[in-house]
């Protein structure tokens, strides 16, 4: 079946312009998390969904940083005001209800110049 | 809180060699232990995990991987490895209170020579 996939899977941006990242997520996975990785922090979880309930945003960097999760299905993270430091590939990964396994999107790759 | 030390940056070898790759967390909950690889241009792939059980764990690929509570490691190992498995290795970490999100190493790059 169809994994998760990711949109754009390149994107480049000017420092100060606004990016959406998009991910579509494995058919009746109910949770869906972003990550981001870059070379100078590695892997880092951003955010949280799992079904109806409040998304955990312990990870986002900072307020230019948000996420939706429309019908509980795709997934839009906005980055406003693009700084050069949001430069990485961001991942994103879905799983089963109560599942600890996630499976990844091929990521974007966010390149702020 | 969690985190995942992985100290070895890069482990070259040679094919049909056998490697293992080292893997230590701290945590102050019990944890699930993952490993996923990551090939060139690619998203993550899982290749094991230990959610409970017998503690030797064995995945994809032919790689296996031990759950050490005392030792707090999860080391993964292959036996002889292959061209193929050049690669990027990440060992992650999952609070077992529910939180889901996965901490992740710095990752070992598995360079394997001819």
């Amino acid at each position: 079946g169809a994994g998760v996939s990711q949109s754009p899977s390149n994107k480049v941006t000017e420092k100060g312009k606004d990016v959406e990242l998009r991910c579509d997520p494995i058919s009746g996975h109910t949770a869906l998390y972003w990550y981001r990785q870059s070379l100078g922090q590695g892997l880092e979880f951003l955010i949280y969904f799992q079904g109806n309930s409040a998304p955990d945003k312990s990870g986002l960097p900072s307020d230019r940083f948000s996420a939706e999760r429309t019908g509980g299905s795709v997934s839009t993270l906005t980055i406003q005001r693009t700084q050069q430091e949001d430069s990485a590939v961001y991942l994103c990964a879905s799983s089963l209800f109560g599942s600890y396994e996630q499976y990844f999107g091929p990521g974007t790759r966010l390149t702020v110049t | 809180a969690q985190s995942v030390t992985q100290l070895d940056s890069q482990v070259p070898v040679f094919e049909e060699a056998p490697v293992e790759l080292r893997c230590n967390y701290s945590s102050s909950v019990s944890v699930y232990l993952f490993w996923y690889v990551q090939y060139p241009n690619q998203g993550l792939q899982l290749l094991l995990k230990y959610l409970s059980g017998s503690t030797l764990v064995k995945g994809i690929n032919g790689f296996e991987a031990e759950f050490n509570k005392s030792q707090t490691s999860f080391h993964l190992r292959k036996p002889s490895v292959h061209i193929s498995d050049t690669a990027e290795y990440f060992c992650a970490v999952s609070g077992m209170d529910s939180s889901y999100k996965l901490i992740f190493g710095s990752g070992t790059r598995l360079l394997v020579r001819p």
